[in-house]
């Protein structure tokens, strides 16, 4: 099994452009998240989404768009780019399909630096 | 505002010592208490994780303690290797919503 695949690994983007990151998973998981990961601020979430239909909004939300609409595909839109959105992107899976007091299964992540 | 806070940010530790990393939290809905470990280049993966109606948790060498009065809970790692070498989060999470909290972070270097 492939586990959670993001693509791409690394992104350079001018200020004001705009990219799709991609995330998939092969688990079957209801349950998908984005998260952004900065030094000595942890991981934040971004948005996440409990099923095909359905997403939500997490801790640090603006900037970024999301959609679900098949159970696999999970993928993060940046509208208009910006210095402050260079960071490491992680999309992460659970089976859980509410709460997460489950395993989290991570991609290895797309390091974006935005110019 | 964090509302998991972990310390320390990081942490040298020789080899054979014990590595201590501890995290404080304010959600008193929080109860479920994962720690994850991260590679470099890698993403984060479970490591232990523990329910508040338990203290203690061991796994091999590593263990979580747990204070739900004080709201703090720690990671041990004893008989620290060199290939424990790595970024480790505390998180938390309440069954009744739907995101995990993660604190900052403490990079962990064991030094042969």
């Amino acid at each position: 099994n492939a586990g959670v695949t993001q693509t791409p690994k690394f992104q350079v983007l001018k200020t004001g452009q705009s990219m799709t990151l991609q995330c998939a998973q092969d688990m079957n998981h209801e349950y998908m998240s984005w998260y952004r990961q900065d030094p000595g601020m942890g991981l934040r979430l971004i948005h996440y989404s409990v099923g095909a239909g359905i997403t939500d909004q997490g801790e640090v939300p603006n900037g970024y768009n999301v959609s679900r609409s098949t159970t696999e595909d999970f993928p993060l839109r940046l509208l208009s780019a910006a210095p402050s959105q260079t960071s490491v992107y992680f999309c992460a899976s659970s089976y859980q399909s509410r709460g997460v007091d489950g395993e989290l299964f991570f991609g290895e992540g797309s390091r974006l630096t935005v110019l | 505002q964090q509302q998991v806070k972990q310390s320390p940010q990081s942490l040298i530790v020789q080899k054979g010592g014990i590595s201590i990393i501890n995290c404080a939290y304010e959600n008193t809905a929080f109860d479920y208490f994962p720690w994850y470990q991260q590679f470099p280049g890698k993403g984060p993966a479970l490591l232990i994780a523990i329910r508040p109606d338990v203290s203690e948790k061991k796994e091999g060498r590593f263990t979580i303690s747990f204070n739900k009065s004080a709201k703090q809970f720690s990671l041990h790692i004893m008989d620290s290797q060199p290939g424990d070498s790595a970024t480790y989060f505390c998180a938390a999470s309440s069954n009744a919503g739907n995101m995990l909290t993660f604190g900052g972070g403490t990079r962990l270097m064991v030094k042969p």
